[in-house]
């Protein structure tokens, strides 16, 4: 049973467009949704963070929107350019419990110059 | 800097074999983690652990053991590898709860089966 769901597989977007994933969560107790960004040959790393008392963070061009009623969450990335092309993931934790991150199946990113 | 170390980059190993992989984490964490990473399905929990000696099963247990006897050090065994093993391995470690959870992971393990 996939706890978090994830969507678009994979994006192509044109240098200075809006990219947008999509999360969504089914365990009402997870109160922690961060986003990690991986480039090739490497392990992912966290980019930017919510708490569901917050309906949106930005940091840069950045922007997690999120939506507790739904039980849903997205990724903007505004401007986005060559250099953000990388695969994404969405993840959800407890910070109440231990902080075991369960994590989205992957957005794969391509912003063509 | 944190610094999660996974002691290999590749390996190939044959179907039956015992398999070991491990990671050492720097930074006093309490929670370490074994990920799968597969096309598709992204990051799979296969094992998680809060303490030394203390595990809890992930989503894909079936075929694989951890061992974790000091903070610093998990590591991850295929009891007896199959091909379906074949894959990339990230161990990550982050702090216990309090205010935040980020985890930071290693380079990742690309395992072969044959």
């Amino acid at each position: 049973q996939q706890q978090v769901k994830q969507s678009p597989q994979s994006l192509i977007v044109q240098k200075g467009g809006i990219s947008i994933i999509n999360c969504a969560y089914e365990n009402t107790a997870f109160d922690y949704f961060p986003w990690y960004q991986q480039f090739p040959g490497k392990g992912p790393a966290l980019l930017i963070a919510i708490r569901p008392d917050v309906s949106e963070k930005k940091e840069g061009r950045f922007t997690i929107s999120f939506n507790k009623s739904a039980k849903q969450f997205s990724l903007h990335i505004m401007d986005s350019q060559p250099g953000d092309s990388a695969t994404y993931f969405c993840a959800a934790s407890m910070l109440s419990n231990t902080g075991k991150l369960i994590f989205g199946q992957g957005t794969t990113l391509q912003v063509k110059p | 800097d944190v610094k999660v170390t996974q002691s290999s980059r590749y390996l190939v190993k044959r179907t039956g074999e015992k398999v070991f992989l491990e990671c050492v984490q720097d930074m006093d964490h309490e929670n370490m983690f074994w990920y799968r990473q597969d096309p598709g399905l992204g990051l799979r929990l296969i094992y998680f652990s809060y303490d030394v000696k203390m595990k809890e099963k992930g989503d894909i247990p079936e075929g694989y053991s951890v061992s974790r006897e000091k903070k610093e050090r998990f590591s991850l065994i295929l009891e007896s590898a199959s091909t379906n093993q074949t894959s990339m391995y990230l161990c990550a470690s982050s702090l216990m709860g309090r205010g935040s959870t980020e985890a930071f992971f290693g380079q990742g393990t690309r395992l072969t089966v044959v």
